[in-house]
């Protein structure tokens, strides 16, 4: 497997305040770099999808991408508690085709 | 979004039986599934990776005779869990990619219990 890695948490935030989620790769034949949010028992659906170097902003999440530093974050603005999930972080290795998870970080919104 | 089925969405199973999970693109064609494993509060797995028409390719560590995958047409892939033991039950989910886009869609995985 591709490692990706994620600070498992569990992170803490206060309702409206910002939630900052973070992944580093090895792999310097990423891609394509994504954050899917999943609930426990269910599969993880996309939140974002990032290519280039910069920001991307989509409502109240911004991901970033730093290809130098092969880090890519996720910020969560004005967190509500339905934030209340894990998050992880996915690259794609366009070479093998193939698309590996980090191990996700659990965040809990409290009201 | 493009819709991915994936049933049974839980099955149990005594050991040494074997399990079929299969998965479907319903209104696109898949040219490529990957099939994930997750344990509990850990995160997805990569298990195999297969494109229609060819043989799946399989992570390290992962028994290509145990996990047996087709892929035979575009729309459908099954994962067949043969001679299942305890030590399999986890929650298998597959997804799919459409040529020229590089998101993946994913099927409501399947809770696979083996006693």
């Amino acid at each position: 497997q591709k490692e990706v890695e994620q600070n498992s948490g569990p992170l803490s935030v206060p309702e409206g305040a910002i939630a900052s989620l973070n992944c580093t790769y090895s792999d310097r034949g990423s891609q394509s770099f994504f954050w899917y949010r999943q609930y426990s028992g269910k599969s993880p659906e996309l939140i974002m999808s990032i290519y280039s170097n910069g920001d991307k902003e989509d409502g109240r999440f911004t991901a970033q991408l730093n290809k130098a530093s092969q880090y890519v974050s996720l910020l969560i603005r004005d967190s509500q508690p339905s934030d209340s999930a894990t998050y992880l972080c996915a690259v794609n290795v366009w070479t093998g085709n193939q698309f590996y998870f980090g191990t996700g970080t659990s965040l809990t919104v409290i009201p | 979004g493009a819709v991915v089925s994936q049933h049974p969405s839980w099955v149990i199973c005594k050991s040494g039986t074997s399990v079929k999970i299969e998965c479907r693109s319903l209104d696109f064609q898949a040219t490529t599934m990957f099939w994930y494993r997750q344990f509990p509060k850990q995160s997805l797995m990569l298990m195999a990776t297969s494109n229609e028409g060819s043989k799946a390719t399989y992570e390290q560590g992962v028994e290509k005779d145990k996990f047996l995958i087709n892929h035979a047409s575009l729309t459908l892939s099954t994962l067949t869990v043969t001679s299942a033991h305890p030590e399999d039950s986890s929650f298998y989910i597959c997804s799919a990619r459409v040529r020229g886009f590089e998101k993946l869609f994913f099927g409501s995985g399947t809770q696979l219990s083996v006693l």
